[in-house]
């Protein structure tokens, strides 16, 4: 299993904000390693949304936002729309046995 | 731009050796600073780190994974391989290929920057 929870699912009503937790311990995020957040649409290969913690790439609409404190992070959507309906794993480094990059569990996020 | 492609058998039998190839294109394998890695997600699960490659041949795998996995490189086919031995119905998944990038001097920050779109693997008799 993950060594990095979120929340099975969010939702949230057109135009409304959701937040997505990832909870780690101290030998992933709160080792002050970074984490990453990916978003997988529907039947598609996961895309890069945010790294660094707070970054997002090119392209990506300033309405996802990443924050990071102590063992855990968050990812923010603002203004959400119904193409943001998808998957989110954060991802980050574990200085542990169990795993060097490690996924989180997974955030199905529904726009009602 | 770069874009990665998974190619493989779609259905391995229990007990044999689940073998993946990933072409790398619009872009050269053996750019220094890059690391290349495979992730699977089984049906409706989340996603797992198989392992990473460098083009000089480094490698590292999830420790989970270590006793059956190895990871290859062939630079002059802009290719790398994953052989995966003694697969269960749990290693049923879709297996991706990707880069892993940079993004500070700490190596332990990479992020998966670009994916292949991903190969499905079912193992049954």
């Amino acid at each position: 299993q993950s060594v990095l929870t979120q929340p099975p699912s969010v939702s949230g009503a057109p135009g409304q904000r959701v937040t997505i937790s990832c909870t780690g311990s101290s030998s992933n995020i709160g080792a002050g390693y970074d984490v990453h957040w990916y978003q997988q649409l529907p039947g598609t290969a996961p895309k890069l949304l945010i790294y660094g913690n707070s970054n997002r790439p090119s392209g990506v609409p300033d309405r996802f936002s990443g924050s990071k404190s102590g063992t855990s992070a968050s990812l923010a959507i603002t203004g959400l729309q119904a193409e943001d309906e998808a998957d989110y794993y954060c991802q980050s480094y574990d200085s542990s046995l169990s795993a060097f990059y490690v996924f989180g569990t997974g955030t199905k996020v529904t726009v009602l | 731009q770069l874009q990665l492609q998974e190619s493989g058998p779609g259905l391995v039998k229990p007990s044999e050796t689940l073998s993946l190839t990933c072409t790398v294109s619009g872009g050269s394998i053996s750019s220094s600073s890059y690391y290349w890695g495979w992730i699977r997600q089984p049906p409706g699960k989340g996603l797992e780190w198989i392992g990473s490659i460098y083009y000089s041949g480094s490698t590292y795998y999830n420790p989970s994974l270590k006793s059956r996995v190895t990871i290859s490189v062939d630079t002059s086919k802009n290719q790398f391989s994953l052989k995966l031995s003694s697969v269960t119905a749990a290693d049923t998944a879709v297996y991706y290929c990707a880069r892993r990038r940079p993004l500070t001097m700490v190596r332990e920050n990479d992020a998966f920057d670009i994916w292949g779109q991903g190969t499905m693997v079912t193992v049954s008799s």
